[in-house]
């Protein structure tokens, strides 16, 4: 059974850093894309991050480039997102789910979600 | 950027009926459009992916449909468990996007 269990949510000031974690298990963790994609409160979903298999692609949207940082540890079955330089604007739930397909067109597994508060 | 503007954003609706969402690409996607539903406090779940495929487990009374700029998402009979908000996503280009959402909720 395909399984995604995101970590280290939580609050922290304006400005401050958090490091997310995605635990995957179920399938071959090595094989999959993997993304993160968030939705702030009442609001809807918003992608912003995606890191290939061997971890030697990454992209951002443009909201959080140059402040995360998207990876992997395909060792532990682990990817990762470091966030920096965080705002009121990034308070949301992070959900890392996988491309179901090599094309990386949908999402066929998420994990629950873990919450960022970004406030003083 | 791609932007997908989904209508109507809330349709009221009795279980049993027949409920049609839209959504609409600002240029061509061509059948690179995902269907999810979410529902209060969980993860979006896959429904249709492709424009057209359904997702495995997903019951036959949903169904996907276009191409280019204009999809539906057609339930065909609503059951109790189908009202939720319902998202389309593309992927032709980067960034990744997503509509903003078609509640269903009930009448």
């Amino acid at each position: 059974e395909v399984q995604l269990l995101e970590s280290g949510g939580g609050l922290v000031q304006p400005g401050g850093s958090l490091r997310l974690s995605c635990a995957a298990s179920g399938f071959s963790f090595s094989s999959y894309a993997m993304s993160w994609v968030r939705q702030a409160p009442g609001r809807g979903l918003e992608w912003v991050s995606v890191i290939s298999g061997n971890g030697g692609i990454r992209y951002y949207a443009d909201s959080v480039k140059g402040r995360f940082t998207i990876s992997r540890d395909n060792s532990e079955n682990l990817f990762y997102l470091q966030m920096n330089s965080l705002r009121a604007e990034d308070t949301a739930v992070y959900f890392c789910a996988r491309f179901g397909r090599s094309d990386w067109t949908s999402f066929d597994y998420w994990g629950q979600g873990t919450l960022v508060a970004v406030s003083s | 950027e791609i932007v997908l503007t989904q209508s109507p954003a809330t349709l009221s609706l009795s279980p049993g009926e027949r409920a049609t969402l839209s959504c609409r690409a600002s240029q061509s996607v061509s059948s690179y459009l995902a269907w999810y539903q979410q529902k209060p406090g969980q993860a979006p779940r896959l429904l249709i992916y492709d424009a057209s495929t359904r997702a495995t487990g997903i019951p036959a009374r949903f169904s996907g449909s276009g191409s280019g700029t204009d999809f539906t998402l057609t339930i065909s009979s609503l059951e109790p468990e189908d009202f939720a908000v319902y998202y389309c996503q593309q992927r032709t280009n980067w960034p990744l996007t997503f509509g903003g959402g078609s509640k269903v909720e009930i009448k």
